[in-house]
């Protein structure tokens, strides 16, 4: 059970270019979400999906695209990279019952645009 | 908006002692509440949470505390040690589906 996984872990941009942050999950959780944390700061949540084929936006979604074909993968996909977007993304899943669930956190990936 | 927000920026204890963190949350309507520890470089860990309907929780060294007439979250860990520097983020999990919402954070240093 490798829990919430996050590829790249580190990446590079250049202003305008594109690029998909990759989230895996196999713990069979409805709910998948997408953060990002800027030094000193708590997360904030860019997008979020309840299961495959629904997702909804945060509270700062834009700039950024996402889809949900599957109920284990969540990409995050940056259309025209902006150096406002250089922060660290934490992809996150749960399960959602009837009750607040707790939700697991990958890794993360760390995005420095130029 | 609704915010989630904490006190005190940095906290220094030695270590053997109790840390006390705090945070305050505005949204009088919240249910469900998270601490998660984040070390340098990942992801943010659970450590406990505290429904809306309990005014305590204890876990091993850790213990939540909640006051809704205040609006006020507490996370104490017992017997402080080196392993236990990190950053601690308090969220609330509110009425809209399974969204949380951060604090800023506070930085949890134990000294030897």
């Amino acid at each position: 059970n490798a829990g919430v996984t996050q590829t790249p872990k580190f990446q590079v941009l250049k202003t305008g270019q594109s690029m998909t942050l990759q989230c895996a999950q196999d713990m069979n959780h409805e709910y998948m979400s997408w953060y990002r944390q800027d030094p000193g700061m708590g997360l904030r949540l860019i997008h979020y999906s309840v299961g495959a084929g629904i997702t909804d936006q945060g509270e700062v979604p834009n700039g950024y695209n996402v889809s949900r074909s599957t109920t284990e993968d969540f990409p995050l996909r940056l259309l025209s990279a902006a150096p406002s977007q250089t922060s660290v993304y934490f992809c996150a899943s749960s399960y959602l019952t009837g009750h607040r669930e707790t939700q697991y956190f990958g890794p993360g990936t760390r995005l420095l645009v130029l | 908006g609704e915010s989630v927000g904490l006190h005190l920026p940095t906290l220094s204890v030695q270590e053997g002692d109790n840390s006390i963190i705090n945070c305050a949350y505005s949204n009088s309507a919240s249910d469900y509440f998270i601490w998660y520890k984040q070390e340098s470089g990942k992801g943010p860990q659970f450590i406990i949470d505290i429904r809306s309907n309990m005014d305590k929780r204890q876990g091993q060294r850790v213990t939540v505390l909640l006051n809704k007439t205040v609006k006020h979250l507490s996370l104490q860990i017992a017997a402080t040690q080196p392993g236990d520097s990190a950053v601690y983020f308090c969220a609330e999990n509110g009425a809209a589906g399974n969204k949380l919402t951060f604090g800023g954070g506070t930085r949890v240093l134990v000294k030897p």
